[in-house]
């Protein structure tokens, strides 16, 4: 979460192909992960969410990996589509489940 | 349901002039509040956030306050605005304790 004022790195694929989008947090007391999906000029929206006592979770299109012991967060989406293009967040819960603080997002371009 | 309402959408403001954001709630009681500030490209740092009226955590010192005073309502201040104060502000809400996070639509403020 501290990487906030570096430049978003880019990820490019090609439309249909899967996406995969790479977080690292680095509070070993996190216990509740989520990624969000913000598109230009708009307020981040819920995508998946992952509790620290599980290593993987689906959800339509889109399956979160978590690996503790790297302290490593993967968001996957299936098939990727142009309304997919967006920035990416992972955000972890700290602060007894009141602090929300974000990792550096992730542009996705979808190229057709 | 749940909504948050965040305005002004956008604001310009000359330098050394004061500021209120003003961010609200509805339809949901005692959330976790919380404000970010979001440069143009950058990543989501957290400013402040709140478990309760009158109660504000501050994450990073700088020339902004925030306030709680009722249960849904959170403003974030400035007494004298800088340059370095433009960027996109979001208000978000959560029942805490390992739930996901509401954004607001932001407000993109301009320092001249």
């Amino acid at each position: 979460g501290e990487s906030v004022g570096l430049h978003l790195p880019t990820l490019s694929v090609q439309e249909g192909d899967n996406s995969i989008i790479n977080c690292a947090y680095s509070n070993s007391a996190s216990d509740y992960f989520i990624w969000y999906k913000q598109e230009s000029g708009k307020g981040p929206q819920f995508i998946i969410d992952i509790r620290s006592n599980m290593d993987k979770r689906q959800g339509q299109r889109v399956t979160v990996l978590l690996n503790k012991t790297v302290k490593h967060l993967s968001l996957q989406i299936a098939a990727t589509q142009p309304g997919d293009s967006a920035v990416y967040f992972c955000a972890e819960e700290t602060g007894g489940g009141n602090k929300l603080t974000f990792g550096t997002g992730t542009q996705l371009k979808v190229e057709l | 349901s749940q909504t948050i309402h965040q305005w002004p959408a956008t604001l310009v403001q000359p330098v050394g002039s004061p500021l209120s954001l003003e961010c609200t709630v509805e339809g949901t009681s005692n959330p976790n509040l919380y404000w970010y500030r979001q440069a143009a490209g950058r990543g989501l740092q957290l400013l402040f956030y709140s478990v309760g009226i009158g109660q504000i955590s501050s994450e990073v010192p700088q020339n902004l306050s925030a306030s709680r005073p009722q249960d849904r309502q959170f403003i974030l201040s400035s007494k004298k605005l800088l340059l370095s104060d433009s960027g996109f502000y979001l208000c978000a809400w959560s029942r805490g304790g390992r739930t996901e996070a509401f954004f607001g639509q932001g407000t993109r403020l301009t320092v001249v």
